[in-house]
């Protein structure tokens, strides 16, 4: 199974700050990689899917890179609205797994 | 416009089962379109259960629940299904429906929250 590392756990930053969260996997996936935002109380709601493509409606403050076993996420000119916690998802092999998330407050 | 709409929370006694319903709606089923169920204790990550091929009914399901869970569809009622059996309090969770295929889980349900508590 692959497993997914995810870091940091938590990231506190100021508005209009740039903040990387990266998602290390155990194995070679691709680029068979997303990214999800959730807040408190609702869904995952999807950002970034194949590694880099952004998801309809989603600002395009956010992006995403890598390929292989490393990647990452870049919010860029961070606003109120980021607060919120982001889990990677690999998809390259069963079962799918999830990073363990980071907080961004 | 496509949605996915959850049935409502339950409270379970260990050892019981619990039947989670996700209908769809706007939502064709087709060979080519899978609906995926995933799990979500309180304050972790996610966890991916297992899908359901809504054209033929067949699934996938993780090893990690494959001895406990069962996924079907009744395609009359637009609807799949995702049944958990011998609870324990680490079942404790929210569940979730997501649309399959590119990009994968664009789509959520609200999600339900299935309590074990004796």
């Amino acid at each position: 199974d692959i497993q997914m590392t995810q870091s940091p756990p938590s990231l506190s930053a100021s508005v209009g700050d740039r903040v990387v969260i990266t998602c290390q996997a155990s194995g070679d996936i691709r680029d068979s990689l997303n990214w999800f935002q959730q807040k408190p109380g609702e869904a995952p709601r999807l950002l970034i899917y194949d590694t880099s493509k952004l998801y309809s409606g989603v600002s395009s403050r956010l992006g995403g890179g890598g390929s292989g076993k490393h990647f990452s996420l870049i919010i860029d000119n961070l606003q109120p609205e980021d607060a919120a916690t982001y889990f990677c998802l690999q998809y390259d092999s069963l079962p799918y797994s999830f990073g363990q998330g980071t907080r961004l407050e | 416009q496509v949605q996915f709409v959850q049935s409502g929370a339950e409270v379970k006694k260990p050892g019981a089962s619990v039947k989670v319903s996700c209908k769809t709606f706007g939502f064709s089923f087709s060979t080519k379109k899978a609906i995926h169920w995933l799990r979500q204790a309180p304050g972790q990550s996610l966890e991916w259960l297992g899908w359901i091929n809504t054209g033929n009914g067949n699934t996938r399901l993780s090893e990690k629940f494959r001895d406990r869970v069962n996924i079907s569809r009744d395609t009359s009622a637009h609807s799949v299904y995702m049944e958990l059996s011998s609870l324990t309090s680490e079942d404790t969770g929210i569940f979730y429906c997501a649309k399959g295929g590119t990009p994968l889980w664009g789509l959520w349900g609200q999600g339900t929250l299935v309590t074990v508590s004796s």
